[in-house]
């Protein structure tokens, strides 16, 4: 069975500053899909970024990139300049191939410092 | 601009009541999700439906909950009786490919 594991429950980071979240998962196939969500106090589920596995290029959204690391089976995020506005819970997610269930991580929670 | 849309989006219950979580999912999308939040288990798929059939309920306590597509603009996901245990965020989501939308989530409390 697919597992995500996030194994930062919290983090910190001073505003403006660079901060990099953590990912790992487990699954047996060559072809799929990661995300990351997040989810600010309005509880809103959010997508930050997604990634397919078959790329090797490292997906990338304005201040958010992404670090993936396919035989390590690692997918860490990187907030570059952080605002106070990235202030959330933030979700890792797998999902085997389109049209499939979402498998998300536990969640790690991240403050901004002013 | 498309969005899945919840309701209720708070509830408060006691415990022994039915309870009816609706969803509308974005027209178009094949795929609902239900999800439920806790501090403690985090994000559970509870059952998602392809094409208003249901593929995977096995997150899903079966003997009270029950999750329906009567059509393809509305999904429920109902307990009978609720009990305390079941306070959570409920979300939904619908999706078409690779995409996924939330939607606002339903708070239950049981008391």
């Amino acid at each position: 069975a697919q597992t995500v594991t996030q194994s930062q429950p919290e983090m910190s980071v001073q505003e403006a500053e660079t901060v990099t979240l953590s990912c790992t998962y487990d699954t047996s196939e060559s072809d799929y899909y990661l995300f990351w969500y997040k989810q600010p106090p309005s509880r809103q589920m959010i997508l930050v970024i997604r990634q397919e596995a078959y790329k090797q290029q490292n997906a990338t959204e304005n201040r958010f990139s992404v670090n993936f690391q396919k035989a390590a089976k690692s997918f860490s995020l990187k907030i570059s300049d952080s605002q106070l506005g990235d202030a959330a819970m933030y979700f890792c997610a797998y999902r085997r191939y389109r049209d499939d269930k979402i498998i998300f991580g536990k969640g790690t929670r991240l403050h901004i410092l002013p | 601009d498309a969005r899945v849309t919840q309701t209720p989006r708070d509830k408060v219950t006691e415990m022994g009541q039915e309870v009816t979580m609706r969803c509308q999912p974005i027209l178009g999308h094949n795929t609902v999700f239900w999800y439920r939040q806790t501090m403690m288990q985090g994000l559970e798929l509870l059952a998602y439906f392809r094409n208003r059939a249901p593929l995977d309920d096995s997150g899903m306590p079966k003997d009270r909950f029950s999750a329906e597509m009567p059509d393809a603009t509305l999904a429920t996901l109902k307990i009978q009786p609720s009990e305390p245990r079941d306070s959570a965020v409920y979300f939904c989501a619908s999706g078409f490919e690779w995409e996924a939308f939330f939607g606002q989530g339903t708070r239950l409390t049981v008391v």
